[in-house]
């Protein structure tokens, strides 16, 4: 069965550091790796994805991740974090089996 | 392209009552999945359709059931809920399923009183 492991339940930033977040993978086989953004109150936004190919992958609004097998890692970058960032992210991974298995999220704090 | 709609978006409900949530895929997506999202369990998976079919099922009672219409819209539904059902639950669709992308809705509030 798959699981995924987000390290950090909370980080805070200032706005215009960089920032990574970490996330780490449990599954035999080829995963295929998300990153979802979820602001209070609100569903998730997907960030981006990796299903295969070149191991870092671009996503909305700045963001980037690297798939790392040796690793088992999927993380999540941004060079300089906005003000807006602050929300709670999630790492997900799909084995083919028409569910995601979520981490249990890292919040993203913001300092100005 | 309109997203995922939910509905409703809150809703509180008493012990024991029973509740229908409803979702509307992304236009021409066929598979629609379902997520309890809780402060202690975090995001966990309930079950997935496709075609009026369920595909996959999450570890959850048997009081937590669902479909999907010819159109693709789903439903779940909780039967005889308790204080620990109060979630928001997220829908997401996707085109296929299996290795498809999944696009979620807003969510709907549940509190059980």
């Amino acid at each position: 069965a798959q699981s995924v492991t987000q390290p950090d339940i909370h980080i805070t930033v200032s706005e215009g550091a960089s920032l990574e977040l970490r996330c780490n993978y449990s599954y035999g086989a080829t995963p295929y790796l998300f990153w979802y953004v979820q602001s209070p109150g609100q569903g998730l936004q997907l960030l981006l994805k990796y299903f295969s190919g070149d191991t870092l992958v671009q996503g909305i609004k700045g963001f980037e991740a690297e798939f790392k097998r040796s690793q088992s890692s999927f993380n999540l970058r941004k060079p300089s974090v906005h003000w807006s960032d602050a929300a709670e992210y999630f790492c997900a991974v799909g084995a083919g089996n028409y569910k995601l298995t979520f981490g249990k999220g890292t919040l993203l704090t913001v300092n100005p | 392209k309109a997203g995922v709609t939910q509905t409703p978006r809150y809703l509180i409900k008493t012990r024991g009552q029973q509740v229908t949530l409803s979702c509307s895929p992304i236009s021409g997506h066929r598979s629609v999945s379902w997520y309890q999202q809780t402060p202690g369990q975090g995001l966990q998976f309930l079950f997935e359709y496709f075609s009026e079919t369920q595909r996959n099922k999450g570890n959850f009672p048997g009081r937590f059931s669902g479909r999907q219409f010819s159109n693709s819209r789903s439903e779940m539904n909780v039967s005889t809920l308790e204080l620990g059902d109060s979630a928001l639950y997220l829908c997401a669709s996707s085109p296929e399923g299996s290795t498809d992308t999944q696009y979620f809705g807003p969510g709907t509030r549940l509190t059980v009183l």
